[in-house]
């Protein structure tokens, strides 16, 4: 079956260290997309990607940063630099952006501060 | 400024009734919206898409309204059942070249048996 792979499902992260989500599809996905999710609030997006080699800025890239080497990954890291990371970070894809296509989201990573 | 805003509270009902959902926004001109379910610890699952000039959607026990002048958009589940107790999103669409979706923080619903 398709689907978006996260991983892994618990995180935790120690002062001054960077960590490195997992995102992988297989739906032959062209855009992916990273959002962060805090209780009460919306998805709050990241870091997006319409095609490999190319990503931009989403509404709160600070303390972030990503690559897409390759169509099926979208790696996230959280720098040191993100003073508060403690969240549910979820990743999707979509088919070509503009053709109102639904987007498909992985099980999500929970990360921690230790 | 611009608003998504949702029901905070949850919202509880009996089994077998119908279940409405609220999606508010102010100062965004969506192209379509979107809804979605999110299980605890999951992550959200799409339930149906309505474009700007789409007034009713129905699918299976689901219908959603898209009123572009109230700037409102309901989601009704029928015949409600107790496995449908999660949290539901909207999302607002195609509003720029990026394509980018605007998700409300949701609304959970409870179903009682």
């Amino acid at each position: 079956d398709g689907g978006i792979t996260q991983s892994p499902k618990y995180l935790f992260r120690k002062e001054g260290q960077n960590v490195t989500l997992s995102c992988e599809q297989n739906l032959n996905h062209d855009a992916m997309y990273w959002y962060r999710q805090d209780p009460g609030q919306g998805l709050r997006l990241i870091y997006y990607s319409q095609i490999v080699n190319d990503f931009q800025k989403g509404d709160i890239a600070e303390g972030y940063s990503v690559s897409r080497e390759k169509k099926e990954s979208f790696p996230l890291t959280v720098t040191s630099a993100q003073k508060n990371p403690t969240a549910f970070y979820l990743c999707a894809s979509e088919k070509p952006p503009g053709t109102n296509q639904p987007q498909h989201f992985g099980d999500g990573t929970r990360l921690s501060i230790l | 400024s611009q608003k998504i805003e949702q029901n905070s509270e949850a919202l509880n009902i009996q089994e077998g009734k119908t279940a409405t959902l609220t999606c508010n926004y102010t100062n965004y001109s969506p192209a379509y919206l979107q809804w979605y379910r999110q299980d605890p610890g999951r992550g959200p699952v799409f339930l149906l898409l309505i474009r700007e000039n789409e007034k009713e959607k129905r699918k299976e026990r689901l219908k959603v309204t898209f009123d572009t002048t109230l700037k409102q958009s309901l989601f009704h589940i029928t015949a409600s059942q107790p496995a449908d107790s999660a949290t539901y999103l909207c999302a607002l669409g195609g509003m720029d070249s990026s394509y980018k979706l605007i998700f409300g923080s949701g609304t959970r619903l409870l179903v009682r048996p």
